[in-house]
């Protein structure tokens, strides 16, 4: 156990849905990242938050968003979903969010589009 | 920005033999290579990790090695076991403040008993 908590762990939802994933970070954390895997993409950076502020970006499409709460968990929002979103989204937590620290992984939510 | 290869795709070898794992990166301001291990369905884990100032790092069967100059590294299993079967993904991290993990394409490493 990573100690990152991730909700839900499976979601099935349809095409032009909006979805809420959640993201607890490992006590002591302040930075989280968000990370989508699927078959065609692989492991794919989003978005990395630090003390509820965004400090980078990946390929994260227009229709995501996310945002870092005071109590340091993290939302991230898929809406307009279309069936290629369908993947295993996976959070990360690390202490300071700096390019050389630990990142650890929770258990992720995947989901399904119909 | 960074892209990182990483060979082989796939890695068969029996129980007690060696495993090598090769990855290159493109951005020479990389300076964090993490090693994960995902097994089916699961989290990512991270298993070893090295910095850009170490040439070198180990933990007990599995070590890993960086070649700044030709940007490369390496992970190296050592008398595998079968519960070393997963898939193992290499990446990549710069930046001053954050972090942008670039992974590699992963490798399905089997071990056979």
């Amino acid at each position: 156990d990573s100690g990152v908590t991730q909700t839900p762990k499976h979601l099935i939802t349809a095409t032009g849905q909006r979805v809420t994933l959640r993201c607890s970070p490992r006590s002591g954390d302040l930075s989280v990242y968000w990370y989508q895997q699927s078959l065609d993409q692989g492991l794919q950076f989003l978005i990395q938050y630090y003390n509820g502020e965004e400090r980078a970006k990946g390929n994260i499409l227009e229709r995501f968003s996310a945002q870092q709460f005071p109590d340091l968990h993290s939302e991230l929002n898929l809406s307009s979903l279309e069936l290629g979103d369908s993947a295993l989204y996976f959070c990360a937590s690390s202490v300071t969010g700096g390019a050389d620290t630990e990142a650890f992984f929770g258990q992720g939510t995947r989901l399904t589009v119909v | 920005g960074e892209n990182v290869e990483q060979h082989p795709s796939t890695l068969s070898v029996q129980e007690g033999d060696s495993a090598v794992i090769k990855c290159t990166y493109s951005d020479s301001a990389s300076n964090y290579f993490p090693w994960y291990k995902q097994e089916l369905g699961k989290r990512p884990q991270l298993i070893i990790d090295i910095r850009s100032n170490v040439g070198e790092k180990k933990d007990q069967r599995i070590a890993v090695t960086l070649n700044k100059t030709a940007k490369h590294f390496s992970l190296h299993i050592t008398e595998t076991q079968p519960e070393d079967s997963a898939v193992y993904f290499c990446a990549a991290s710069s930046g001053t403040g954050f972090q942008k993990l670039v992974f590699g394409t992963g490798t399905r490493l089997l071990v056979s008993p």
